[in-house]
């Protein structure tokens, strides 16, 4: 069965970088793109970027664009998201999403545990 | 960008009432509409994608409807598993979720 299970919680400082990992079992890893999907304590889901794990190819939302970096190791099946300059806006749970998607509809079928990331000086 | 609004934003029901919940996009998505539950300290879960396909191994009392800009998910006879909070997500463009309606057990 399909698991997707992320790294452990950070606390980091306000300006510091943090990187979170995703490793992927259970399917062909380079057939899915994995989504970033990320939550503020007591707030909704907000979408970050998305990485496909087949080119590498990436979208990310206009929010965090140019403070984040989304990428995937095709070896060990693992997806990485590394967000910079980080503010205490950016506290939030972090999930990642197995993108699924035909050519009539696209959708998060199987998601990561979370982790918890602490912007906190 | 597509705006996403749910309502209620909240209720509470009890077991066996029918549930709908209403989701509205600020322009036409066709059908490129899911809906998720997220229980409290859990990820989402899919439950309808593409506006009324059911995901597999989701409870036949769950449906979901509507195209355009309005959509409506419905539990026939609501569970006490299924208290939570109900995400609708367009994924017309760069996705975007609705800001939750949370399902309280009476």
């Amino acid at each position: 069965q399909v698991h997707l299970v992320q790294s452990g919680a950070e606390v980091k400082k306000p300006g510091a970088s943090v990187k979170v990992s995703c490793k992927a079992s259970g399917y062909t890893f380079t057939t899915y793109g994995i989504s970033w999907v990320r939550q503020a304590p007591g707030q909704g889901l907000e979408w970050m970027g998305w990485v496909s794990a087949y080119n590498g190819n990436t979208n990310y939302a206009r929010k965090v664009q140019g403070r984040v970096t989304m990428t995937t190791d095709t070896t060990t099946s693992t997806a990485y998201m590394e967000l910079r300059s980080l503010r205490s806006d950016d506290t939030a749970i972090y999930y990642c999403a197995r993108d699924t998607y035909s050519s009539t509809w696209y959708a998060f079928d199987y998601w990561g545990q979370g982790t918890l990331v602490t912007v906190s000086s | 960008d597509i705006q996403m609004t749910q309502s209620p934003s909240s209720l509470s029901a009890s077991v066996g009432d029918r549930v709908s919940i209403t989701c509205r996009a600020s322009q036409s998505i066709s059908t490129y509409l899911n809906w998720y539950l997220q229980k409290p300290g859990k990820a989402p879960k899919l439950l309808i994608y593409a506006a009324s396909s059911l995901q597999s191994g989701v409870p036949s009392r769950f449906s979901g409807s509507g195209s355009g800009t309005d959509f409506t998910l419905t539990i026939s006879s609501l569970q006490p598993e299924d208290f939570g909070t109900y995400y609708c997500q367009q994924s017309y463009s760069d996705p975007g979720f609705g800001p939750g309606t949370k399902v309280d057990i009476k």
